[in-house]
């Protein structure tokens, strides 16, 4: 059981270049979420969804997109990266049920430059 | 979303247990008490939750006030391997996302 993945782990962007991190989960987890981690700061939650076909904005969502065509897969897009994206993001999975326990990838490093 | 106000540090000497106080004043009936660590430079991890009674896992034991507007998270055994952040964290149970604070900065020392 491998639980939540994320790929790559590290990635060097120009500024203006686009990319997408990769997360999957093997849980059968419904509720899937991204959040980004500036150094010596909390875990800011970016997109989330409660299923396939559902996606919703988190707190910060600008430069990001996402979609969820499976339960299993969550890819997050950035765009246009910016130096101000720079930052530890990290994936998350849960049940939907009333436990609330979240388990999370082990990260994507990404430096825009 | 019930604020949470946790010491932004504290050491602890290997071997003895660790109290992690957590003040939830606002803490409203259907709201849970989370724990997470995160070690550095490694996703968050679930340690322990409750909604009333004082739980019990392999990991560590919440032991909430009566009144639940504090609870306190008890490492019985620090070892080396503890040092991370811990946050405290107030949720409801359909609640969507997690508000990660500043945490406690646990430094274990042998």
């Amino acid at each position: 059981n491998a639980g939540v993945t994320q790929t790559p782990k590290f990635q060097v962007l120009k500024t203006g270049q686009s990319m997408t991190l990769q997360c999957a989960q093997d849980m059968n987890h419904e509720y899937m979420s991204w959040y980004r981690q500036d150094p010596g700061m909390g875990l800011r939650l970016i997109h989330y969804s409660v299923g396939a076909g559902i996606t919703d904005q988190g707190e910060v969502p600008n430069g990001y997109n996402v979609s969820r065509s499976t339960t299993e897969d969550f890819p997050l897009r950035l765009l246009s990266a910016a130096p101000s994206q720079t930052s530890v993001y990290f994936c998350a999975s849960r049940t939907l049920d009333r436990e609330n326990i979240q388990y999370f990838g082990a990260g994507t490093r990404l430096s825009v430059l | 979303d019930a604020k949470t106000t946790q010491p932004p540090s504290m050491d602890c000497a290997e071997g003895r247990a660790a109290n992690l106080p957590c003040n939830h004043s606002t803490i409203s009936g259907n709201e849970y008490v989370y724990w997470y660590r995160q070690i550095h430079s490694q996703g968050p991890q679930y340690i322990i939750h409750g909604l009333k009674n004082n739980e019990t896992n392999e990991m560590a034991s919440l032991i909430i006030t009566e009144d639940r507007k504090s609870s306190t998270l008890i490492l019985p055994h620090a070892t080396l391997r503890d040092t991370a952040v811990y946050y405290c964290i107030v949720r409801g149970s359909n609640d969507y996302k997690l508000s990660f604070g500043a945490g406690t900065t646990v430094t274990v020392r042998a």
